[in-house]
């Protein structure tokens, strides 16, 4: 099936500093890519939609400023999680869906596990 | 709110046994609906997916049940192994172009 590649897997960081996660798209091309939040235990909760050269949708209670998103490309988005706290901490998963598939699957990355000290 | 509805939360079963986890939407919208397997540190990974026109599909040892006039949807692992320990999450969206909505996941221990 189609991979979607996420970097890095893990990072530490100071409060206050940003971090960018990067969520590639590696044999097909994805004009939307969905960006979710997992806190341990918990179900993924969706951040915001990634669109290709355009601005990200974000949900309702996501902080657009917090959480920038860019998409320039067909095979990449980033999130950059800006002036990092330790509530910022989480597990951030992309995911993508292959448009020339059939099945309307939804291929996920591997996770970013941010932890914010 | 939570568009999709999952339990239990936690599930054990005895190698060999079945284990059925259910799901329960609203939005008559929705039409597409996967479950996800994770692991520990993982993204979930596609198991199965069904849509509203059929009301069951198998594969191998993984079964979907879908409902639509309860609004409802379940997976049934047959012959449950150890290694199918992990988290199930089902899943509902509007058609396969959308963001998917998640239940809240269910923790499958499947014992020797």
């Amino acid at each position: 099936g189609a991979v979607v590649s996420q970097h890095p897997s893990w990072v530490i960081c100071k409060s206050g500093t940003s971090v960018k996660i990067e969520c590639r798209s590696l044999d097909f091309q994805a004009t939307t890519m969905f960006w979710y939040r997992q806190f341990p235990k918990q179900s993924l909760m969706l951040m915001a939609t990634s669109n290709e050269g355009s601005k990200a949708t974000y949900e309702q209670g996501v902080e657009k400023d917090k959480f920038l998103i860019n998409h320039a490309s067909l095979t990449l988005s980033t999130l950059t999680v800006t002036s990092a706290h330790p509530e910022d901490s989480s597990f951030y998963i992309c995911s993508a869906r292959d448009p020339s598939g059939n099945t309307g699957e939804l291929f996920f990355g591997e996770g970013s596990r941010l932890t914010v000290l | 709110q939570q568009q999709v509805k999952q339990s239990p939360q936690s599930l054990i079963v005895q190698k060999g046994g079945i284990s059925i986890i259910n799901c329960a939407y609203e939005n008559t919208a929705f039409d597409y609906f996967p479950w996800y397997q994770q692991f520990p540190g993982k993204g979930p990974a596609l198991l199965i997916a069904i849509r509203p026109d059929v009301s069951e599909k198998k594969e191998g040892r993984f079964t979907i049940s879908f409902n639509k006039s309860a609004k409802q949807f379940s997976l049934h692992i047959m012959d449950s192994q150890p290694g199918d320990s992990a988290t199930y999450f089902c899943a509902a969206s509007p058609n396969s172009g959308y963001a998917l909505n998640f239940g809240k996941g269910t923790s499958l221990l499947v014992t020797p």
